[in-house]
């Protein structure tokens, strides 16, 4: 059966400090892999796609990258973090033509 | 206007409640249609989908899709406590390998008992 991992679940951060999350999926091959943010009243906010190894699409000018340095994994950074970088990161994956499948999140707590 | 419209609640109703949930959006290209549950710090989670427009049944729960008004439901039949979650509304077009999902803000319900 096909999983998607995330972590870590909770994350507090320097102002100025680095940034890297971490996304996997077993039991599938080339998905498209998303990291979506999500903000207290604002709803989910895609941040980048990827349909393949290399390939990374951004929906949003910000201070964060992506990379997908292999096929099930999907990574998000950032060089240095601002307030307004914190949320609530979830990293999906298209299970079918049908939906998404999410995983846990982090919170991440930029202080 | 945004591309999908979801009253954000907050949504009480006790126990046994029928429970109605709603969006509106404004591109008629979106074919797919689906609903998500969230429970509080955890990740979404798909709880229904159609394609086009009509009624799909699971349970106590009834999607409805009206393309015409571009309007989509999800109904809660004999709402349980543990049905209180925020509840998204999510909709797509296929364009190939970049197909995306568009988001609503998602609705809170809280169900009493």
């Amino acid at each position: 059966s096909q999983t998607i991992h995330q972590w870590p679940a909770t994350l507090v951060q320097p102002v100025g400090s680095p940034l890297s999350l971490e996304c996997t999926v077993e039991g599938t091959s080339n998905p498209n892999l998303y990291w979506y943010r999500q903000a207290a009243g604002r709803g989910l906010q895609l941040l980048f796609y990827s349909v393949g190894i290399g390939q990374i699409s951004s929906e949003v000018p910000q201070n964060l990258s992506a990379s997908r340095p292999q096929d099930r994994q999907f990574i998000l950074s950032s060089k240095k973090l601002l307030l307004s970088d914190s949320g609530f990161y979830l990293c999906a994956w298209r299970k079918d033509s049908y939906g998404y499948t999410f995983g846990s999140g982090t919170r991440l707590t930029v202080v | 206007q945004k591309e999908v419209e979801q009253d954000p609640g907050p949504l009480s109703v006790p126990e046994g409640a029928i429970v109605s949930l709603n969006c509106t959006y404004s591109n008629s290209a979106f074919q797919y249609f689906m609903w998500y549950r969230q429970y509080s710090r955890k990740g979404p989670e798909l709880l229904m989908y159609t394609y086009s427009s009509g009624n799909k049944e699971d349970g106590r729960f009834t999607a409805q899709v009206d393309k015409s008004s571009k309007y989509i439901s999800l109904f809660i039949r004999d709402s349980q406590p543990s049905d209180s979650a925020t509840y998204l509304c999510a909709m797509s077009n296929i364009q190939g390998g970049s197909e995306k999902l568009v988001f609503g803000k998602g609705t809170k319900l809280t169900v009493n008992p």
